[in-house]
């Protein structure tokens, strides 16, 4: 079975400053990789997503992040954050070729102050 | 209406009552997702529907009833339910189960148990 962990429950941060929120994985298969965002009273979002190609994968909002196959890691990263960035963000993995199942994270919240 | 839409957006039910939350989706779909969000929890998948079959079930207490009448509805019928119910309940669509698509999440249901 497969399972991620978001080291952060919270991360507080300056607007206009670089934020890296961390997701590390554990499969014994190759996976997919995805950061979804949930803002207030709303549903999840996709940012963005890995399935091959580049590691270095570029999502909405400014947003990227890096597949690093070594350390099981599919950090999320943007230069310059922005009061509206406030919300959580969830990493979550699914497995090749078993159907579109997605494991989540618990999440980190992004707290972006002025 | 576009993409996912869920009713009620909250409940508050006793735990002797039954009710049922409404899911449609607007995008042409052939699988929908119920999942459950806590408080300090992980997402977790509930059910999964592909073609308006059950394809999966993950240990759902049998409280939980869901429904898939036709591709574009899902309900989740619920009775006498305990207060460690009391979550977020999201559901989700993809184009299917079998290919890695992004899911579409609605905005959730936001449930309390009394």
């Amino acid at each position: 079975a497969q399972s991620v962990t978001q080291l952060d429950s919270q991360v507080p941060v300056f607007e206009e400053a670089p934020v890296e929120l961390r997701c590390n994985y554990s499969s014994s298969v190759s996976v997919y990789l995805f950061w979804y965002v949930q803002y207030p009273n709303q549903g999840l979002q996709l940012l963005l997503k890995y399935l091959s190609g580049s590691t270095l994968v570029k999502g909405i909002n400014g947003f990227e992040a890096e597949f690093n196959k070594s350390q099981t890691s599919f950090h999320l990263r943007k230069p310059s954050v922005h009061i509206s960035d406030t919300a959580e963000y969830f990493c979550a993995v699914s497995v090749h070729n078993a159907g579109n199942m997605l494991t989540f994270g618990g999440g980190t919240r992004l707290m972006v102050k002025p | 209406e576009t993409g996912v839409t869920q009713t009620p957006r909250h409940l508050v039910m006793g735990m002797t009552n039954k009710k049922s939350l409404k899911c449609e989706q607007h995008l042409g779909h052939n699988a929908m997702y119920w999942y459950k969000q806590s408080a300090k929890k992980p997402l977790e998948l509930m059910f999964v529907y592909s073609l308006e079959e059950r394809v999966e079930n993950n240990s759902v207490p049998s409280r939980f009833s869901p429904e898939c009448p036709n591709s574009s509805h899902l309900f989740l019928h619920l009775h006498t339910l305990q207060p460690e119910d009391s979550a977020l309940y999201l559901c989700a669509s993809s184009q299917d189960r079998q290919t890695t698509y992004e899911q579409y999440f609605g905005p959730g249901t936001r449930l309390t148990v009394t």
